[in-house]
Protein backbone atom coordinates (compact mmCIF):
# COMPACT_ATOMS: atom_id res chain seq x y z
CA UNK A 1 0.00 0.00 0.00
CA UNK A 2 1.21 3.53 -0.78
CA UNK A 3 2.07 5.05 2.00
CA UNK A 4 4.28 8.25 3.23
CA UNK A 5 4.71 9.00 7.25
CA UNK A 6 6.43 12.27 8.13
CA UNK A 7 8.45 12.55 11.33
CA UNK A 8 8.62 14.29 14.24
CA UNK A 9 5.18 15.17 14.40
CA UNK A 10 5.74 18.54 16.31
CA UNK A 11 9.68 20.21 16.67
CA UNK A 12 10.28 23.14 18.53
CA UNK A 13 13.45 25.33 17.82
CA UNK A 14 15.55 27.89 18.98
CA UNK A 15 16.13 30.82 16.90
CA UNK A 16 19.16 29.61 14.82
CA UNK A 17 18.84 25.81 16.00
CA UNK A 18 19.38 23.99 12.72
CA UNK A 19 17.73 20.54 12.29
CA UNK A 20 15.98 18.12 9.83
CA UNK A 21 12.41 16.90 9.29
CA UNK A 22 11.96 13.17 7.53
CA UNK A 23 9.76 11.90 5.12
CA UNK A 24 9.06 8.68 4.60
CA UNK A 25 7.72 6.80 1.68
CA UNK A 26 6.43 3.70 0.43
CA UNK A 27 5.18 3.55 -3.59
CA UNK A 28 5.75 1.88 -6.50
CA UNK A 29 7.64 3.58 -9.47
CA UNK A 30 8.10 7.02 -7.33
CA UNK A 31 7.20 9.74 -9.93
CA UNK A 32 8.02 12.62 -7.47
CA UNK A 33 8.39 13.74 -4.18
CA UNK A 34 7.02 17.20 -3.09
CA UNK A 35 7.52 19.21 -0.22
CA UNK A 36 4.89 21.73 0.48
CA UNK A 37 4.77 24.69 4.02
CA UNK A 38 1.42 25.67 5.30
CA UNK A 39 0.46 28.18 7.93
CA UNK A 40 -2.38 28.18 9.59
CA UNK A 41 -5.50 28.70 7.75
CA UNK A 42 -4.13 29.11 4.32
CA UNK A 43 -3.33 26.25 1.36
CA UNK A 44 -0.05 24.69 1.17
CA UNK A 45 2.33 26.41 -1.11
CA UNK A 46 4.94 24.59 -2.78
CA UNK A 47 8.56 24.23 -2.01
CA UNK A 48 10.59 21.74 -4.28
CA UNK A 49 9.96 18.46 -6.25
CA UNK A 50 12.31 15.85 -6.19
CA UNK A 51 12.49 12.84 -8.79
CA UNK A 52 15.42 11.53 -8.18
CA UNK A 53 17.38 9.75 -5.61
CA UNK A 54 20.11 11.86 -4.57
CA UNK A 55 19.16 15.22 -5.91
CA UNK A 56 19.29 18.07 -3.47
CA UNK A 57 17.37 21.53 -4.07
CA UNK A 58 17.47 24.56 -2.24
CA UNK A 59 15.86 27.65 -0.89
CA UNK A 60 16.66 30.28 1.50
CA UNK A 61 17.53 28.06 4.35
CA UNK A 62 15.66 25.43 3.20
CA UNK A 63 17.23 22.28 1.74
CA UNK A 64 15.77 19.16 0.31
CA UNK A 65 17.27 15.95 -0.23
CA UNK A 66 16.02 12.66 -1.67
CA UNK A 67 17.04 8.63 -1.04
CA UNK A 68 15.25 5.58 -2.14
CA UNK A 69 13.04 5.17 0.41
CA UNK A 70 13.08 9.06 2.18
CA UNK A 71 12.98 12.46 1.77
CA UNK A 72 15.08 15.18 3.96
CA UNK A 73 14.15 18.90 4.53
CA UNK A 74 17.03 20.53 6.25
CA UNK A 75 16.61 23.70 7.94
CA UNK A 76 19.44 26.02 8.32
CA UNK A 77 19.64 28.65 11.06
CA UNK A 78 15.82 28.92 10.70
CA UNK A 79 13.80 31.97 11.80
CA UNK A 80 10.45 32.51 13.45
CA UNK A 81 8.99 33.28 10.19
CA UNK A 82 10.09 29.37 9.25
CA UNK A 83 7.19 28.38 11.60
CA UNK A 84 4.30 26.04 9.66
CA UNK A 85 3.68 22.83 8.48
CA UNK A 86 5.67 21.54 6.56
CA UNK A 87 3.96 18.69 4.21
CA UNK A 88 5.46 15.96 1.86
CA UNK A 89 3.67 14.15 -0.67
CA UNK A 90 4.34 11.57 -3.30
CA UNK A 91 1.75 10.40 -6.78
CA UNK A 92 0.37 7.23 -6.17
CA UNK A 93 2.03 4.53 -7.70
CA UNK A 94 -0.71 3.06 -9.89
CA UNK A 95 -2.03 5.16 -12.92
CA UNK A 96 -4.36 8.03 -11.29
CA UNK A 97 -2.71 11.26 -10.64
CA UNK A 98 -3.73 11.12 -6.71
CA UNK A 99 -1.02 13.06 -4.38
CA UNK A 100 -0.62 10.91 -1.13
CA UNK A 101 0.56 13.93 1.73
CA UNK A 102 1.96 12.38 4.70
CA UNK A 103 0.01 14.20 8.02
CA UNK A 104 3.39 16.79 8.25
CA UNK A 105 5.30 18.28 11.21
CA UNK A 106 5.01 21.52 12.45
CA UNK A 107 7.40 23.32 12.89
CA UNK A 108 7.81 26.23 16.22
CA UNK A 109 11.22 28.59 15.90
CA UNK A 110 11.43 30.74 18.51
CA UNK A 111 13.02 33.72 19.05
CA UNK B 1 -0.89 36.00 -12.32
CA UNK B 2 -3.33 34.94 -10.60
CA UNK B 3 -3.53 32.01 -8.35
CA UNK B 4 -6.47 29.42 -7.39
CA UNK B 5 -9.23 31.63 -5.91
CA UNK B 6 -11.76 29.72 -3.81
CA UNK B 7 -15.48 30.96 -2.59
CA UNK B 8 -16.62 31.10 -0.34
CA UNK B 9 -13.81 31.86 2.50
CA UNK B 10 -15.88 30.66 5.30
CA UNK B 11 -19.13 28.66 5.31
CA UNK B 12 -21.31 27.70 8.41
CA UNK B 13 -24.27 25.02 8.03
CA UNK B 14 -26.20 22.68 9.57
CA UNK B 15 -26.60 19.16 9.69
CA UNK B 16 -29.08 17.88 6.73
CA UNK B 17 -27.99 20.96 4.56
CA UNK B 18 -25.89 21.23 1.57
CA UNK B 19 -23.20 23.28 0.24
CA UNK B 20 -21.53 23.97 -2.85
CA UNK B 21 -17.95 25.59 -2.97
CA UNK B 22 -16.24 27.23 -5.77
CA UNK B 23 -12.81 27.26 -7.69
CA UNK B 24 -11.14 28.94 -10.21
CA UNK B 25 -8.24 27.40 -11.06
CA UNK B 26 -4.73 29.17 -12.53
CA UNK B 27 -5.30 30.71 -16.16
CA UNK B 28 -4.24 28.14 -18.28
CA UNK B 29 -4.43 24.81 -15.67
CA UNK B 30 -7.12 22.30 -16.98
CA UNK B 31 -6.75 19.67 -14.05
CA UNK B 32 -8.59 20.91 -11.09
CA UNK B 33 -8.28 18.66 -7.85
CA UNK B 34 -9.87 18.65 -4.18
CA UNK B 35 -8.55 17.79 -1.46
CA UNK B 36 -10.60 17.70 2.63
CA UNK B 37 -7.77 18.58 5.44
CA UNK B 38 -8.69 17.84 8.84
CA UNK B 39 -7.04 17.73 11.91
CA UNK B 40 -7.27 13.79 12.56
CA UNK B 41 -7.05 12.72 9.01
CA UNK B 42 -4.66 15.45 7.31
CA UNK B 43 -4.95 16.14 3.66
CA UNK B 44 -7.20 13.39 2.12
CA UNK B 45 -8.27 13.46 -1.66
CA UNK B 46 -11.31 13.89 -3.18
CA UNK B 47 -11.82 14.08 -6.93
CA UNK B 48 -10.00 15.46 -9.83
CA UNK B 49 -11.42 17.09 -12.82
CA UNK B 50 -10.12 17.27 -16.23
CA UNK B 51 -11.76 18.82 -19.77
CA UNK B 52 -14.95 18.71 -17.60
CA UNK B 53 -14.14 14.62 -17.05
CA UNK B 54 -14.03 13.39 -13.36
CA UNK B 55 -10.39 11.60 -13.88
CA UNK B 56 -10.11 10.38 -10.61
CA UNK B 57 -12.14 9.74 -7.29
CA UNK B 58 -11.17 9.15 -3.31
CA UNK B 59 -12.73 7.42 -0.99
CA UNK B 60 -15.33 9.49 0.08
CA UNK B 61 -19.47 8.71 0.19
CA UNK B 62 -21.52 9.46 -3.00
CA UNK B 63 -22.87 12.90 -0.85
CA UNK B 64 -19.62 14.49 -2.29
CA UNK B 65 -19.87 15.24 -5.73
CA UNK B 66 -17.91 17.46 -8.15
CA UNK B 67 -17.49 19.08 -11.67
CA UNK B 68 -16.10 21.43 -14.33
CA UNK B 69 -17.31 23.67 -16.46
CA UNK B 70 -15.57 24.11 -20.19
CA UNK B 71 -13.13 27.52 -18.62
CA UNK B 72 -11.99 24.79 -16.07
CA UNK B 73 -13.59 26.68 -13.23
CA UNK B 74 -14.81 23.97 -10.76
CA UNK B 75 -17.61 23.09 -8.22
CA UNK B 76 -17.93 21.19 -5.15
CA UNK B 77 -21.61 20.11 -3.47
CA UNK B 78 -21.55 18.22 -0.60
CA UNK B 79 -25.39 17.12 0.20
CA UNK B 80 -26.71 15.72 3.73
CA UNK B 81 -23.76 17.52 5.44
CA UNK B 82 -23.02 15.29 8.84
CA UNK B 83 -20.77 16.78 11.33
CA UNK B 84 -18.10 15.34 10.26
CA UNK B 85 -18.24 17.07 7.11
CA UNK B 86 -16.31 20.55 9.45
CA UNK B 87 -13.09 20.74 7.66
CA UNK B 88 -11.04 23.12 5.03
CA UNK B 89 -11.97 21.84 1.90
CA UNK B 90 -8.53 22.88 -0.83
CA UNK B 91 -8.70 23.01 -4.05
CA UNK B 92 -5.59 22.45 -6.32
CA UNK B 93 -4.96 22.94 -9.86
CA UNK B 94 -2.38 22.46 -12.28
CA UNK B 95 -1.66 22.46 -16.18
CA UNK B 96 -1.99 18.49 -16.52
CA UNK B 97 0.92 16.23 -16.06
CA UNK B 98 0.79 13.60 -13.27
CA UNK B 99 4.16 14.70 -11.84
CA UNK B 100 3.61 18.27 -12.08
CA UNK B 101 3.58 20.37 -8.68
CA UNK B 102 -0.49 21.54 -7.38
CA UNK B 103 -0.74 24.80 -6.41
CA UNK B 104 -3.51 25.02 -4.09
CA UNK B 105 -6.03 27.90 -2.92
CA UNK B 106 -6.54 29.41 0.80
CA UNK B 107 -9.37 26.70 1.16
CA UNK B 108 -13.09 27.24 2.62
CA UNK B 109 -13.07 26.41 5.56
CA UNK B 110 -17.06 24.74 6.42
CA UNK B 111 -18.24 24.40 10.14
CA UNK B 112 -21.35 22.16 10.28
CA UNK B 113 -23.11 22.20 13.15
Amino acid sequence: EDQVTQSPEALRLQEGESSSLNCSYTVSGLRGLFWYRQDPGKGPEFLFTLYSAGEEKEKERLKATLTKKESFLHITAPKPEDSATYLCAVPRGDSSYKLIFGSGTRLLVRP
Amino acid sequence: KAGVTQTPRYLIKTRGQQVTLSCSPISGHRSVSWYQQTPGQGLQFLFEYFSETQRNKGNFPGRFSGRQFSNSRSEMNVSTLELGDSALYLCASRRDRANEKLFFGSGTQLSVL
